[in-house]
């Protein structure tokens, strides 16, 4: 099993929809982190949490928010989808010794 | 933030041929990672190396922190090797700062 495993793998919504993406991960890691990739670039820092009770926004959190239901479970929402959130998201934690683990990502398509 | 500079860009190869790939970064780091993007976009951790040297079959890497730059070595590379290269620094370990990556083409 993945360290870090993202649903959905592939997304197509409707703008102006609200839309979850969850992550969810089994080795324990406090750290977790979403990050937004468009076509040709790096990736973006959305949001990141140390903890249950600890959220904290990245450089381009407008238009999404965060849950952190449990130490395993990180979902990203956007609240009214927008065609420009059309990107590939990725997941991720801090593992300590070997650095960030991603998920697989989430391809969304905003129409 | 911290400025993270990939050189070059793009690269084509043919199979067998060897590379390097530099990273440059624009201030001290605690963490450094090179990262193989593949054609289906995952994300493939290939070094975690905030200073050091370290082999991995055919791939090495060698971070000089001092010198804020890392290099990542490809030898007798593959088809499979194709896809973007991207290195991430970190200097506080709660945002990471991408390079534009390399886009790695290997003929063969």
């Amino acid at each position: 099993d993945a360290d870090v495993t993202q649903t959905p793998r592939n997304r197509i919504t409707k703008t102006g929809k609200r839309i979850m993406l969850e992550c969810s991960q089994t080795k324990g890691h406090d750290r977790m982190y979403w990050y937004r990739q468009d076509p040709g670039l790096g990736l973006r820092l959305i949001y990141y949490s140390f903890d249950v009770k600890d959220i904290n926004k990245g450089e381009i959190s407008d238009g999404y928010s965060v849950s952190r239901q449990a130490q395993a479970k990180f979902s990203l929402s956007l609240e009214s989808a927008i065609p420009n959130q059309t990107a590939l998201y990725f997941c991720a934690t801090w593992t300590g010794v070997g650095g960030y683990t991603f998920g697989s990502g989430t391809r969304l398509t905003v129409v | 933030g911290i400025q993270v500079e990939q050189s070059p860009p793009d690269l084509i190869l043919q199979e067998g041929a060897n590379s390097t790939l530099r990273c440059n970064f624009s201030d001290s780091v605690n963490n450094l990672q090179w990262f193989h993007q593949n054609p289906w976009g995952q994300l493939i951790n290939l070094f975690y190396i905030p200073s050091g040297t370290k082999q991995n079959g055919r791939l090495s890497a060698t971070t000089v922190a001092t010198e804020r730059y890392s290099l990542l070595y490809i030898s007798s590379s593959q088809t499979t090797d194709s896809g973007v290269y991207f290195c991430a620094v970190d200097r506080n370990f709660n945002k990471f700062y991408f390079g534009s990556g390399t886009k790695l083409n290997v003929k063969p």
